[in-house]
Formats: C-alpha cells, sequence, structure tokens
C-alpha cells in the first residue's frame, strides 16, 4: 500500500451508535490532519497531530474524539453524532508540521448519520 | 474570522485554452498559498505553491500571486478535458501553519 488510506470508505449510522474512522499513511510523515468536507463548503480543519501528540483542535465538539497511537495511524472515534455531522472525512499527513501546507489526502470516508 | 473566497463557478473552457482561476484572501499575514485539484468523487491533490509575489510556472500551470491586493490565480494553459476538476485555493501562515481553504472553483473544460 502506498499513500494515505482510509476506511472505512462509507460509514451510516445512527445517532446512538459507537464508530471509528481509521487512518494510515505510508509515506514516513510526521503530521496527521482529520478534515471535514461537507458540500458546496470549505474543507474545515478538525484536528492536528504531530509525532503523535495533538496540537490543534479546531473547537471541535467532543462527540468527535482523535486518537494517534504512532506517526503512521490516526483514528476519529464518532459517538451520539448529529445528522449535521454527515460528510466527507479526509484525513491527510504531510512531511511535518511545517510543510502543512503540503497536503496528501486520503480518499476520505463518507459518513451519513441518520 | 478568516477567508478565502473563490467563484463556484462552473468556468467553462473549450479545449486548448487558458483557463484563468482567481482567489482573494481576508488575513494580510498570510505567507503561503496552494492550489489543490480535486475531482469528482476523490481526495484533493496539490498541484501548486507558492510563497513570493509574482509568477510560478510549471508545466501548464502559472501560480500568481499579489499580495498587495491579497489575490491568487491559477493559469492553466491549453486547457484538457481531464484538467475539468474542482480547483481549491488555500492560503496559510509560514509553511501553511493556520491553513484556509476557499470552497473551490467548478472548472468545465469542453472537447
Amino acid at each position: 500500500e502506498t499513500g494515505v488510506t482510509q476506511t472505512p470508505r462509507h460509514l451510516v449510522m445512527g445517532m446512538t451508535n459507537k464508530k471509528s474512522l481509521k487512518c494510515e499513511q505510508h509515506l514516513g510523515h510526521n503530521a496527521m490532519y482529520w478534515y471535514k468536507q461537507s458540500a458546496k463548503k470549505p474543507l474545515e480543519l478538525m484536528f492536528v497531530y504531530s509525532l503523535e501528540e495533538r496540537v490543534e483542535n479546531n473547537s471541535v465538539p467532543s462527540r468527535f474524539s482523535p486518537e494517534c497511537p504512532n506517526s503512521s495511524h490516526l483514528f476519529l472515534h464518532l459517538h451520539t453524532l448529529q445528522p449535521e455531522d454527515s460528510a466527507l472525512y479526509l484525513c491527510a499527513s504531510s512531511q511535518d508540521q511545517s510543510s502543512s501546507g503540503e497536503l496528501f489526502f486520503g480518499e476520505g470516508s463518507r459518513l451519513t448519520v441518520l | 474570522q478568516k477567508e478565502v473566497e473563490q467563484n463556484s463557478g462552473p468556468l467553462s473552457v473549450p479545449e486548448g485554452a487558458i483557463a484563468s482561476l482567481n482567489c482573494t484572501y481576508s488575513d494580510r499575514g498570510s505567507q503561503s498559498f496552494f492550489w489543490y485539484r480535486q475531482y469528482s468523487g476523490k481526495s484533493p491533490e496539490l498541484i501548486m505553491s507558492i510563497y513570493s509575489n509574482g509568477d510560478k510556472e510549471d508545466g501548464r500551470f502559472t501560480a500568481q500571486l499579489n499580495k498587495a491586493s491579497q489575490y491568487v490565480s491559477l493559469l492553466i494553459r491549453d486547457s484538457q478535458p481531464s484538467d475539468s476538476a474542482t480547483y481549491l485555493c488555500a492560503a496559510g501562515m509560514e509553511y501553511g501553519n493556520k491553513l484556509v481553504f476557499g470552497a473551490g472553483t467548478i472548472l468545465r473544460v469542453k472537447s
């Protein structure tokens, strides 16, 4: 595998469910990111991890909980979501935090909250 | 609220023409600027970065930056149908920190 891979690619969940999104990067990068992409809206940065340490949390509701066990893996744990959380969730990586604009994105996880 | 504004389009150009995509940003302190291309159903892909006033060329792509006017543009020469995609402009602080994306411009190149 190369690049940034995300699983699952599609997820449908009820408002009371708990699920997790997984991201793995094979690029040897040190920084990883979660972005939210909603239709007709700009990409929204959610979380930034640098060398497994969370360095940015952009006022994201606590129903989204990130986890970065090592520099290659990133998770987004989801619980008690709302229908407005339905969106494409993109994981990205960069060489390090000093190259935060040069992002390599995964294919995304399309989330639908019923 | 820091913002990056783009015309949503669609911008339609004939094959072989020059496509001109524009972007303005609100934070005068922005120092790094990026263009990403996103095909329908796919993830964004970095195509150009620019940090200094002026032009930067890479193949058929030219990025232009005017910090005084807070304006960034992307020119695509000899447009091909395969260039049809949404183009995202992003502005950030040094090295791309605090990156803010625009909502994107849809480009359609007609053969």
